[in-house]
């Protein structure tokens, strides 16, 4: 099994520019996370899934961050503009029920 | 609200020393708590829960609910045991929103 994964790797943009970051989750896992991780810090958590559902989405910056989870599967994390102070690793996770998280590799933004 | 403190950003050991990663935390309610690790060039990984008792990797971590805390223990370090990690929370009843702590990197010094 692959587990989670999330692509691209590593992106590098300009401020102002748009961003995208996309991830598969570990089939079954019906709830999937997107967390941000600053250089020196743990995880933050962005926004949470339950199926399609953005069952908690408080600490995601909604004048700029966007995020998707059709069919309650994949997920799609999107950055419009994005800004300096957005450079970070940006995780993806899934669990079923109350297990267990399974995190993916990250994306790595750098933004110039 | 609930928070996760690690106090030490860095925990450097000799080999065979023993090992206390401290975690601290507030929750209102019954929390449930997780050590996470991330070796180098891989992914963060569950390496042990409150709730499972047991022992991963000769690493054991009691509950204290008195004290808040839920440290991470070995006695004996091993060179492998070198990487960062994290202690995190989970509110319990369902709610599965977790925080992670700021996290500590272990060094074990051969």
């Amino acid at each position: 099994e692959a587990g989670v994964v999330q692509s691209p790797r590593y992106k590098i943009i300009e401020k102002k520019q748009p961003v995208a970051f996309w991830c598969n989750p570990i089939s079954g896992h019906n709830t999937l996370y997107w967390y941000r991780q600053n250089l020196g810090q743990g995880p933050e958590l962005l926004i949470r899934y339950e199926n399609e559902e953005a069952v908690d989405d408080s600490q995601l910056p909604k004048d700029r961050f966007s995020a998707e989870r059709l069919k309650g599967v994949d997920s799609t994390l999107k950055i419009q503009p994005a800004e300096l102070g957005d450079s970070a690793v940006y995780l993806c996770a899934s669990t079923r029920s109350r297990q267990e998280q399974y995190f993916g590799p990250g994306t790595r933004l750098t933004v110039t | 609200a609930q928070r996760v403190t690690q106090p030490e950003k860095l925990l450097s050991v000799f080999k065979g020393a023993p090992v206390e990663l401290k975690c601290n935390y507030s929750y209102s309610g019954s929390p449930e708590l997780f050590w996470y690790v991330q070796y180098s060039r891989q992914r963060l990984q569950l390496l042990l829960r409150h709730i499972s008792r047991e022992s991963i990797k000769g690493f054991t971590a009691d509950l204290n609910k008195g004290e808040t805390s839920f440290h991470l223990k070995k006695p004996f370090a091993q060179e492998e045991d070198s990487a960062m990690y994290y202690c995190a929370l989970s509110g319990g009843g369902g709610y599965q929103k977790v925080t992670f702590g700021t996290g500590t990197k272990l060094q074990v010094i051969p």
